[in-house]
Order: C-alpha cells, then sequence, then structure tokens
C-alpha cells in the first residue's frame, strides 16, 4: 500500500523560496503522476499542477505559472515543488497527492504541509 | 479552461435525510469526475472516481452520478460521522480543477 509521505512545516519570509518534497513509500511512481494541491486556511482545495515522472511531463494552474517548479527524481521516487517569491497569501496546507499517468482521481494523499509566511 | 461549479456551497440538514450535492462542469468532461471528503483538520479523502464508481470502504449510503457536464453527490441518510465538506474535481487533462465545495452540517 503506497503512502505519499511529505517533508515537516516550514516558516518562511516574504520574497523568499519553498521546496517540499513527497516520497511514494512503499510504491512506484512509474506509472502515476503526482499532483500538489494547496488549501489555504479556511479555504478550498486549489490545484496547483502535476508531473508524469516517466515522461517529464508537467502542467501547471494558470494561476502558479511562473512561480511554481514541480520536479521528480523517479530513482527515489520523490516528487518536489518549489513555490518563489513567497507572499502572506501562501500561508497555506501543501498537499500532494498520486494521480493516474494521463487521468486519474487523487489517491492516496500526503498528509501535508503548513507553510507560513511570516516577516 | 473548465471551471466546475458546486451547489449548494453549504447545507444543513438532519441524521436521517437525503442530501444532494450537485457539480457542473463548463464543458463536457464525459465521466472524467471524483468526489472527495474532507473533514475537519484531515486529509482529503477519495470517495467517488468516474462519476460513479464508490472506493472501496466508502459507506453505500454516498453515491455518483452524472456525465457530460453536470453530476450529484447522493448521501440517502445522513449520519453524525458525514459532518464535512466535499469537493468535486475533473480529473482528464490539465487543470484538474476541483469545485469550491460543500459544506455538510447536521441540524
Amino acid at each position: 500500500q503506497v503512502q505519499m509521505v511529505q517533508s515537516g512545516a516550514e516558516v518562511k519570509q516574504p520574497g523568499s523560496s519553498v521546496k517540499v518534497s513527497c516520497k511514494a513509500s512503499g510504491g512506484s511512481l512509474s506509472t502515476y503522476s503526482v499532483s500538489w494541491v494547496r488549501q489555504a486556511p479556511g479555504q478550498g482545495l486549489e490545484w496547483m499542477g502535476r508531473i508524469i515522472p516517466t515522461i517529464r511531463l508537467v502542467n501547471y494552474a494558470q494561476s502558479f505559472q511562473g512561480r511554481v517548479t514541480i520536479t521528480a527524481d523517479r530513482s527515489t521516487s520523490t516528487a518536489y515543488m518549489e513555490l518563489n517569491n513567497l507572499t502572506f497569501d501562501d500561508t497555506a496546507v501543501y498537499y500532494c497527492a498520486r494521480g493516474g499517468f494521463s487521468s486519474g482521481p487523487l489517491d492516496p494523499w500526503g498528509q501535508g504541509t503548513l507553510v507560513t509566511v511570516s516577516s | 479552461d473548465i471551471q466546475m461549479t458546486q451547489s449548494p456551497s453549504s447545507l444543513s440538514a438532519s441524521v436521517g435525510d437525503r442530501v444532494t450535492i450537485t457539480c457542473r462542469a463548463s464543458q463536457d468532461i464525459i465521466n472524467y469526475l471524483a468526489w472527495y471528503q474532507q473533514k475537519p483538520g484531515k486529509v482529503p479523502k477519495l470517495l467517488i472516481s468516474g462519476a460513479s464508481t464508490l472506493q472501496s470502504g466508502v459507506p453505500s449510503r454516498f453515491s455518483g452520478s452524472g456525465s457530460g457536464t453536470d453530476f450529484t453527490l447522493t448521501i440517502s441518510s445522513l449520519q453524525p460521522e458525514d459532518v464535512a465538506t466535499y469537493y468535486c474535481q475533473k480529473y482528464n487533462g490539465a487543470p484538474q480543477t476541483f469545485g469550491q465545495g460543500t459544506k455538510v452540517e447536521i441540524k
């Protein structure tokens, strides 16, 4: 049973960057994609983008284009999400989740990583 | 991009009531539609994929229907443990947009 295990909470200053990792423990990502989803305090789920590691295809939501970079290391079954030029509005829980190769629901999900942007 | 619109944004119902949440896509998504349940402080959980396929372990009081642009999540008999926010998501291609969520409470 694969589990998506994310890195720990982060506190960052405005204008800095954060990089969150997500490891598929007990399975590989060879026939799957990894999506990143953001949830600001008291708000809904916002899809940020995804990577299909096997073919190195990456898609980003328009609202994050140019500020987010999603990568993956196939050898360690780990995906990464880096968000640049942080503002207070980026304070949120960031989730990774495994999806289908080209289309598929998100399951399982990581435990979430709280990123707090504070001066 | 395809937009996903859920309604209502919140509802309050009594234990045992039948609850219906709708999700509308701005373009045809065939049946590439998932429903998730998120309880307060918890990670979202996949309930239904392919618009109507119940995931293993999900109580049978949950059901999904629809195709094309209009979809429905139904809870046939609301239970206290169903208090949560429910999200639909289209997952064909990208972006894989979520609806804005429906908060379900007990009256």
